[in-house]
């Protein structure tokens, strides 16, 4: 089935040592996005990649980053995690249908981030 | 600014009973809503949204612009609709672009 793939689906890290997640994709779908949720909270949009243009939003911190080296893969990389970064961070993607409407996302299970 | 509130965190409901999952948003133009879902073990996906005007799993939501409400209902609780229930807006201008509600976790009892 073609679907959204998130590993590890648990990351343990230490404080200040950068951790990677990775997400991928079999949906060829041309945008990825990144949610930060923690708990009891929404999930927070960090930033997303319509094809190869990055776009972040305006209060994600800079120690969040994300590379998208092709259209299936794309990392969000956290430079110096601190105890407040620990949350769920979701994948999710969409194709465009190019219409007026919004379309839909497709989601990964998510990656749950322990910071010690 | 755009905002979606989810007034309940927690909805306990007996089978058969009917459900209102609220959800009321901000949004100074035209926005599109939609409701996700997160069942148990398994990942948010696509509930409905406004434009389909349909009916999903028994489940219908119709948007007043005038309350600024898109609540979801439905008229008979089973037992498989316990999860948890995200509202969610994409503002004019902003496509593809969602802001999530805190959520709703529904419990549906015998």
């Amino acid at each position: 089935d073609a679907m959204v793939i998130q590993n590890p689906r648990y990351q343990v890290t230490q404080f200040g040592k950068p951790v990677t997640l990775s997400c991928s994709q079999t949906l060829n779908h041309n945008v990825m996005y990144w949610y930060q949720q923690k708990s009891s909270q929404a999930p927070k949009l960090l930033f997303h990649y319509y094809d190869k243009d990055f776009n972040n939003e305006a209060d994600t911190p800079d120690n969040f980053q994300s590379r998208r080296p092709n259209t299936s893969f794309c990392f969000l990389d956290i430079r110096s995690p601190g105890l407040g970064d620990a949350a769920m961070y979701l994948c999710a993607t969409s194709r465009p249908a190019g219409g007026l409407f919004t379309d839909t996302q497709y989601f990964g299970p998510g990656t749950r981030l322990t910071v010690l | 600014a755009q905002r979606v509130t989810q007034p309940e965190k927690l909805l306990s409901v007996f089978k058969g009973a009917p459900v209102e999952l609220k959800c009321n948003y901000s949004y100074s133009g035209s926005p599109e809503l939609f409701w996700y879902v997160q069942y148990s073990r398994q990942r948010l996906q696509l509930l409905l949204r406004h434009i389909s005007r349909e009916s999903i799993k028994g489940f219908t939501a119709d948007l007043n612009k005038g309350e600024t409400s898109f609540h979801l209902k439905k008229p008979f609780a089973q037992e498989e609709d316990s999860a948890m229930y995200y509202c969610a807006l994409s503002g004019s201008g902003t496509a593809s672009k969602l802001t999530f509600g805190t959520g709703t976790r529904l419990q549906v009892t015998l």
